[in-house]
């Protein structure tokens, strides 16, 4: 099965602060996402990319900037954090291809303070 | 607004019933859907996928599919305590790749 590894798993922070989230894939996959999960919501898409370099805006994207440094690694960069953006995020990855099933990493519980 | 929107929100059944969950689409541009299975405190995980008209069958679970309505469906027979869970249903865009979930249907299995 396809290993994602997010990390950190859990971040605090405070009102104001920078906050980066890493994500690293280890299966050639060309795609990879970042979505945000919050109670009573499914997950919602706030960047993604489909290689080294590329950036697709998603559904949520004020208050995040993204970055695809290498095929493997997807970061996602929340500068001046609120506590709006308290939440469950998750970085996700995909084969190209019509049935491109996503894998999941473990998640990341950010609290901003 | 909510591209993807599922129904019910919430369902309890009974050990050995059947659960039928629904999705539908709301934006005309997709053409794969997913269903994915979220235990609590953990990842989503995908549990089937559909991209042609008509029904897919593994084990317990079946999944429907109505392109021209944009309408999915999964149907859990003989639950188990273990299908609590959230169930999500995803969508792709055909033409940006982007991947777009409902809000899911939080699902209770009584013993």
């Amino acid at each position: 099965e396809a290993a994602v590894t997010q990390s950190p798993r859990n971040k605090v922070t405070v009102t104001g602060g920078n906050v980066t989230l890493s994500c690293r894939q280890t299966n050639s996959h060309n795609y990879m996402y970042w979505y945000r999960q919050d109670t009573g919501h499914g997950l919602r898409l706030i960047h993604y990319s489909y290689g080294a370099g590329n950036l697709q805006i998603g559904d949520v994207p004020d208050g995040y900037k993204a970055t695809r440094t290498t095929q493997e690694d997807f970061f996602l960069l929340l500068e001046l954090a609120s506590p709006s953006q308290t939440s469950l995020y998750f970085c996700a990855s995909s084969r190209t291809g019509s049935q491109n099933t996503l894998y999941f990493g473990a998640g990341t519980r950010l609290s901003v303070l | 607004q909510q591209k993807v929107q599922q129904s019910p929100e919430s369902l309890i059944v009974p050990e050995g019933g059947m659960a039928s969950l629904n999705c539908t689409s709301s934006d005309r541009n997709v053409d794969y859907f997913w269903w994915y299975r979220q235990h609590s405190g953990k990842s989503p995980k995908m549990l089937m996928s559909i991209f042609s008209n008509g029904e897919k069958e593994e084990g317990r679970f079946t999944v429907h599919l109505n392109k021209a309505s944009l309408h999915t469906s999964l149907h859990i027979r003989d639950s188990q305590p273990s299908d609590s869970a959230l169930y999500l249903c995803a969508a792709r865009g055909n033409s940006n790749n982007r991947i777009f979930f409902g809000d899911g249907t939080q699902l209770v299995v009584k013993p």
